[in-house]
């Protein structure tokens, strides 16, 4: 077990809806990371943050976006969502500032499926 | 632009068995990690080893050993006495210097070997 908690595990919705994907990093862990696995484009980063702050951008599109709350876990929202947005969402934490000495241990929760029928 | 590439799709060994997963890398830079994750059926990343590239001794941790040449740009992982629980896929992933600030934690996977162990 990692430490780091991502609900629900498995996710079915319809075209066009919207969904919340939630993220709880291990204790003490300021650094959220989210991380997206599908058949087509493989793993790739989306989005870092730290403290409640964006740190990072990666391949994520205009209709995803995330927030860090002030008990430091993490949502991924996805809307308008498509066939092609169905893959493996992973939430990883770190416990040091970006840049900082041990920043490279990340952790990963065991994700959340998403299909998008 | 940094990547990634594993040119194994699929990989088989017998039980008790040594094999090598290849990767491949491309970067421009001279410091930066290297790692192995681990992906069971359960879905779950598993950090296997790391490797930081300024460091010329190659990691171990215990049954997992890598071959790192930097100037090949190739970080082999070797699996000794392989165990039935060792089956899963396996992804190679660079992650960008430290002086990268914000972003270094933004890895960068190959597209993955899967491993499968015969009794």
């Amino acid at each position: 077990d990692s430490g780091v908690t991502q609900t629900p595990k498995h996710l079915i919705t319809a075209t066009g809806q919207r969904v919340t994907l939630r993220c709880s990093p291990r204790s003490g862990d300021l650094s959220v990371y989210w991380y997206q696995q599908s058949l087509d484009q493989g793993l790739q980063f989306l989005i870092q943050y730290y403290n409640g702050e964006e740190r990072a951008k990666g391949n994520i599109l205009e209709r995803f976006s995330a927030q860090q709350f002030p008990d430091l876990h993490s949502e991924l929202n996805l809307s308008s969502l498509e066939l092609g947005d169905s893959a493996l969402y992973f939430c990883a934490s770190s416990p040091l500032f970006p840049g900082g000495a041990g920043d490279e241990k990340l952790f990963f929760g065991s994700g959340t499926q998403l299909s998008v029928l | 632009a940094q990547t990634v590439t594993q040119s194994q799709p699929e990989m088989s060994v017998q039980e008790a068995e040594t094999v090598t997963l290849s990767c491949t890398y491309d970067t421009s830079e001279s410091d930066y990690y290297l790692f192995w994750y681990k992906q069971p059926p359960s879905r779950q990343m598993i950090l296997v080893i790391r490797q930081e590239a300024y460091k010329q001794q190659n990691a171990t941790e215990n049954r997992f050993s890598v071959n790192f040449q930097k100037a090949a740009k190739s970080f082999s992982l070797k699996i000794s006495d392989s165990q039935l629980g060792d089956a899963a896929m396996y992804f190679c992933a660079y992650r960008p210097p430290r002086y990268y600030g914000g972003a270094t934690n933004k890895l960068i996977f190959g597209t993955g070997t899967l491993l499968a162990v015969q009794p």
